[in-house]
């Protein structure tokens, strides 16, 4: 089965400062990645998706971006973080069976 | 476009009573649908899917749910709840299989003594 490592699992960071989170996957190839972003009483925001190398789709307009500069690692950044940036961000892969898998999530406090 | 909701924010029920939890989504092809559990401080857990097939579709937990294609719906039952059921519930849709995966707002499901 699939496993996903995220990291940092915490980050504290003053605004106007940039971002990366990183995430990778293992035991599958050429996976479906996505990001999302949890916030009290709304769920998960999907954030961006990806089915392939280089291949990104925003769900959202926002201060952040995605890359995908390998076939299992997805990238989280942005150049500048807001103050709304703040929030609980989970790496996803799309396994067999077409079950969701996610990873432990990276808790980003913007100050 | 692929929308979820769940029509309840939060659902007290007292232990050993049945539940359920509503979900419908909108969307204008087939779907494959999901419900998904986050124990507190803990990660995201399937508790079950529907892709095809038997429309009525067993879990883990003893928790089980029915599509009904016609009504857009897929209501997540148990017959009994426990304690260690308190937790967030969250119901996702997906039109394909290479496709965007969409959450619902969630469902706290709190168990009362």
């Amino acid at each position: 089965s699939q496993t996903i490592h995220q990291w940092p699992a915490t980050l504290v960071q003053p605004v106007g400062s940039p971002l990366s989170l990183e995430c990778t996957v293992e035991g599958t190839s050429n996976p479906n990645l996505y990001w999302y972003r949890q916030a009290a009483g709304r769920g998960l925001q999907l954030l961006f998706y990806s089915v392939g190398i280089g291949q990104i789709s925003s769900e959202v307009p926002q201060n952040l971006s995605a890359s995908r500069p390998q076939d299992r690692q997805f990238i989280l950044s942005s150049k500048k973080l807001l103050l709304s940036d703040s929030g609980f961000y989970l790496c996803a892969c799309r396994g067999p069976g077409n079950t969701i898998y996610f990873g432990e999530g990276s808790w980003l406090t913007v100050v | 476009a692929q929308s979820v909701t769940q029509l309840d924010s939060q659902v007290p029920v007292f232990e050993e009573a049945p539940v359920e939890l509503r979900c419908n989504y909108s969307s204008s092809v087939s779907v494959y649908l999901f419900w998904y559990v986050q124990y507190p401080n803990q990660g995201l857990q399937l508790l079950l899917k529907y892709l095809s097939g038997s429309t009525l579709v067993k879990g883990i937990n003893g928790f089980e749910a029915e599509f009904n294609k016609s009504q857009t719906s897929f209501h997540l039952r148990k017959p009994s709840v426990h304690i260690s059921d308190t937790a967030e519930y969250f119901c996702a849709v997906s039109e394909t299989s290479y496709d965007k995966v969409i959450f619902g707002p969630g469902t706290s499901l709190s168990v009362i003594p």
